[in-house]
């Protein structure tokens, strides 16, 4: 089976612009977090979806977003970026069933707000 | 909220020998999950070994054992026999078992141990 599948690899922004990345979970796995990396620290939780509806939110502003489509993919939206923003986010799924509640992670997309 | 401390930013090691990364984490809860995560430079983030607070027995994943304190709150990992493909970062993370179905599950992680593997 397939892992867990992010895209763009790298992307490239400004500070203003909009960005939209994406993931496909592992087949099978209905629930998604988004996780942010900071160069040097461990990466922090932005957002969880399971079943398409939002069910848990880390610390990050409004300007975050995301949703779940019925095929269980995500999208992780940022508005008007900052240098901050500048990144590796990481998308993991889990299965959510009966105790499969490990989190696979996938190779991350790398974001650089210029 | 839970907080999960990588005391060691970096630890070097030699091959074949063994080596002990340490976790600590600070929680209210009884139940929760415990994780070791390792990052190679590729960025990919690989499950180690994971470790359910209720069970006393410690995991085991072929080379990779920890030593869970759940009254001390450590959770060390301990890899033994090391190979030069153990060398990547090392994160510890804490899951909150307090979802039913409805809550979030996301992962509170620590800032990580860089392993080095010296040949």
């Amino acid at each position: 089976d397939a892992g867990v599948t992010q895209s763009p690899t790298h992307l490239i922004k400004t500070r203003g612009q909009h960005v939209t990345l994406r993931c496909s979970p592992i087949s099978g796995h209905k629930s998604v977090s988004w996780y942010q990396q900071v160069l040097g620290q461990g990466p922090q939780f932005i957002f969880q979806y399971y079943e398409k509806e939002e069910r848990g939110r880390g610390n990050f502003p409004d300007r975050f977003s995301a949703r779940q489509f019925p095929n269980y993919s995500s999208e992780l939206n940022v508005n008007a970026l900052l240098l901050g923003d500048s990144a590796l986010y990481l998308c993991a799924s889990t299965h959510r069933d009966r105790g499969q509640d490990t989190q696979y992670f996938g190779p991350g997309t790398r974001l650089t707000v210029l | 909220a839970q907080t999960v401390t990588q005391s060691q930013p970096e630890m070097s090691v030699q091959e074949a020998e063994t080596v002990t990364l340490s976790c600590t984490y600070d929680t209210s809860e009884s139940d929760y999950y415990l994780f070791w995560y390792k990052q190679p430079p590729s960025r990919q983030m690989i499950l180690v070994i994971r470790q359910e607070a209720y069970k006393q027995q410690n995991a085991t994943e072929n080379r990779f054992s920890v030593n869970f304190q759940k009254a001390a709150k450590s959770f060390s990992l301990k890899i033994s026999d090391s190979q030069l493909g153990d060398a990547a970062m090392y994160f510890c993370a804490y899951r909150s078992l307090l979802y039913s179905g409805g809550g979030a599950d996301g992962l509170t992680f620590g800032k990580g141990t860089h392993l080095i593997i010296q040949p």
